[in-house]
């Protein structure tokens, strides 16, 4: 299996820009997860789909970030306009449902806005 | 509401030397626990999980950890640590109850020196 695929792996862009970010799931896995990690902040969860269909959104810091599952193979965390203060890595993660499975990781995507 | 305390953003050890992350939690429900380990640039990877049944749990790399419910610990260790250990490690709590959204804790980097 190839694993939790995001992409770009690297963006740099200027404050005002719209920025999306991509996540192909693992095949089968009916959760996915859009994180955000910083410094200052560590491991934020930003949004949570479940069969496609948001379920926890309440960490999505504004109306700035919308985040989309159109099918189960993929999803976009979109940020219109983009902030300096949005400069971070985001993952994204799926798992199999429920609490007790493993979620897994995609490599990242390092942003940063200028 | 869950959280999860990761004592110590930075522990050093030497080559060969017992290696402990400590780890607490607090969960109005059984929990589900995890340590992810995630070395520069990449992704969280799992090392282990406690989900039910025995309390001692091994994981990858000769990490295990221990669920003692009374302090509502779930401290990482290994033997013997490795240069290859060198990597941020996180604690996470899980609701069993629920869906599979995970709670981590800052992290804890752990430096391995010769």
């Amino acid at each position: 299996d190839a694993g939790v695929i995001q992409s770009p792996r690297h963006e740099v862009t200027e404050m005002g820009q719209e920025v999306t970010l991509r996540c192909k799931p693992i095949s089968g896995h009916n959760s996915l997860f859009w994180y955000r990690q910083t410094m200052m902040r560590g491991l934020e969860l930003l949004i949570y789909f479940n069969n496609n269909v948001p379920i926890d959104d309440s960490g999505m810091p504004e109306d700035r970030f919308s985040a989309k599952m159109p099918n189960a193979s993929f999803s976009t965390l979109k940020i219109q306009p983009s902030e300096p203060r949005d400069s971070a890595v985001y993952f994204c993660a799926s798992s199999s449902d429920r609490g007790q499975e493993t979620q897994y990781f995609g490599p990242g995507t390092r942003l940063l806005v200028l | 509401a869950q959280s999860v305390t990761q004592l110590g953003s930075h522990v050093s050890v030497s080559e060969g030397a017992l290696v402990l992350l400590r780890c607490n939690y607090s969960s109005s429900v059984p929990p589900y626990l995890f340590w992810y380990v995630q070395y520069p640039n990449q992704g969280l990877q799992l090392l282990l999980k406690y989900t039910t049944g025995a309390t001692l749990v091994k994981g990858i790399n000769g990490f295990e950890a221990e669920f003692k419910k009374s302090e509502t610990s779930f401290h990482l260790t290994k033997p013997s640590a490795h240069m290859s250990d060198a990597a941020e490690y996180f604690c996470a709590v899980s609701d069993a109850s629920g869906y599979s959204t995970l709670t981590f804790g800052k992290g804890t980097m752990l430096l391995v020196s010769p």
